[in-house]
């Protein structure tokens, strides 16, 4: 079957650094996207990989390993506004998105 | 987890034709779902709120009267993209919110509808 596991809830200090892995089984593979959620609005999209390797972005960085089935987002120097749901999304060989529960985390002082 | 289905995957229609997409909740009911339209390796962009019952509250911008939607049951929306054109092309994704007492609401995202209008 086709799935993606992260991490439920994850809490951080501010300006620190967090990393939130995901997993991910699907039917092919055409690419991994991270999105930021927060409450009541709708997703932002943070990355798209579909090659191995670490792609920067700011103080948003996304890794991709396509032979573990495995993408972490890395977030530095943490800020208060960073609190959110992180989604990982995976694009299957249908062009179909699977999407993890999303991981809440929480920025504390 | 939940589990949040969409029909079709893919559709492709003539430029006037309406086409109609199923956002189902498989394993849940959902009070509310939403519409979101998706550009490639951008944001969603949400259209429209569903609640089950009552009228769509639509995004600003968003024609209401183009993109039609019905929340008829607790486990089903429709998206119907009337006299759809080539502009509307796009991955139409729906999602569905589940209340947990004592948290915050959880949202589940479908597969995603990827529309071609030629």
């Amino acid at each position: 079957g086709q799935n993606i596991d992260q991490p439920t809830e994850m809490t951080a200090t501010e300006g620190a650094i967090v990393q939130i892995n995901c997993t991910y089984q699907t039917s092919g593979f055409n690419g991994l996207f991270w999105y930021q959620q927060h409450a009541g609005e709708a997703p932002t999209f943070l990355s798209y990989n579909v090659l191995d390797g670490l792609e920067e972005k700011g103080r948003f960085s996304s890794f991709l390993s396509r032979s573990k089935g495995y993408s972490y987002l890395l977030l530095k120097e943490l800020q208060m506004k960073d609190s959110a749901s992180y989604l990982c999304a995976s694009m299957d060989s249908n062009y179909q998105l699977i999407w993890g529960a999303g991981t809440k985390l929480i920025i504390k002082p | 987890g939940a589990v949040v289905s969409q029909h079709p995957s893919r559709v492709i229609c003539k430029s006037g034709t309406s086409v109609k997409i199923e956002c189902r909740s498989l394993d849940f009911q959902a009070t509310t779902m939403f519409w979101y339209r998706q550009f490639p390796k951008q944001s969603l962009m949400l259209m429209a709120t569903s609640n089950e019952g009552s009228k769509a509250t639509y995004e600003q911008g968003v024609e209401k009267d183009k993109f039609l939607i019905n929340h008829a049951s607790l486990t089903l929306s429709t998206l119907t993209v009337t006299s759809a054109h080539p502009e509307d092309s796009s991955f139409y994704i729906c999602s569905a919110k589940i209340p947990h007492r004592g948290r915050t609401e959880t949202q589940y995202f479908g597969p995603g509808t990827r529309l071609l209008v030629l």
